[in-house]
């Protein structure tokens, strides 16, 4: 079975230009996370859907970021006008929610590595 | 007040040896959850052990178990027999809230990273 798929793996982009990463969660799961690891600030959560919905978007830093779910198969990121200091791995994560706890888990794409110069 | 506290930055362990991994929590929700999750050099997190407050036994999962002292509010994770491929970051992660209303957000600590000397 195919995992959370993530793209681009790896983005190089020059400051003020705009950003999109995308993510196709896992089929079947209604739950989707973006979330940024940095090792000054270690993994924080952007933004959580669910069944398609923004639920949490607490953790977006700022208006620069904004993020879609158009359908329970695609998700994206952006961010615009990108700066230095988002160079960043993102991670999109799925999960499956519901009243048994064994599906709470969430899985985890393979990140993209994005450095902003 | 860090939710989800790893107090060992990094630490070395003999292959075949156990090793345990500290894990605090800090939660005022009588039902929540705890993950660990390895990620290797490759940069993937990978899920590896789940454990609900309400839960009566400690979880396993082949060479994983948790540790659960509810009182003490810590999760320490247990690696079995450890291998050359045990050599990564260990994040130790918790879901508050009362299941479906809020939902899968989940809190990482700071992560250990794990070195396995053959």
């Amino acid at each position: 079975d195919a995992g959370v798929i993530q793209s681009p793996r790896h983005e190089v982009t020059e400051m003020g230009q705009e950003v999109t990463l995308r993510c196709k969660p896992i089929s079947g799961h209604n739950s989707l996370f973006w979330y940024r690891q940095t090792m000054m600030r270690g993994l924080e959560l952007l933004i959580y859907f669910n069944n398609n919905v923004p639920i949490d978007d607490s953790g977006m830093p700022e208006d620069r970021f904004s993020a879609k779910m158009p359908n329970a198969s695609f998700s994206t990121l952006k961010i615009q006008p990108s700066e230095p200091r988002d160079s960043a791995v993102y991670f999109c994560a799925s999960s499956l929610e519901s009243g048994l706890k064994s599906l709470y888990e969430q899985y985890f794409g393979p990140g993209t590595r994005l450095t902003v110069t | 007040a860090q939710k989800i506290t790893q107090t060992q930055p990094g630490m070395f362990v003999q292959e075949k040896e156990a090793v345990t991994l500290d894990c605090t929590y800090d939660t005022s929700d009588q039902s929540y959850g705890l993950f660990w999750y390895k990620q290797p050099s490759s940069g993937e997190m990978i899920f590896l052990i789940y454990q609900g407050s309400y839960d009566e036994q400690n979880a396993t999962e082949g060479r994983y178990s948790l540790n659960f002292q509810k009182a003490r509010k810590s999760a320490n994770l247990v690696i079995s027999a450890s291998q050359l491929g045990d050599s990564a970051m260990y994040f130790c992660a918790m879901r508050e809230g009362p299941g479906r209303a809020a939902g899968n957000k989940l809190t990482f600590g700071g992560g250990t990273r794990v070195l396995v000397k053959p």
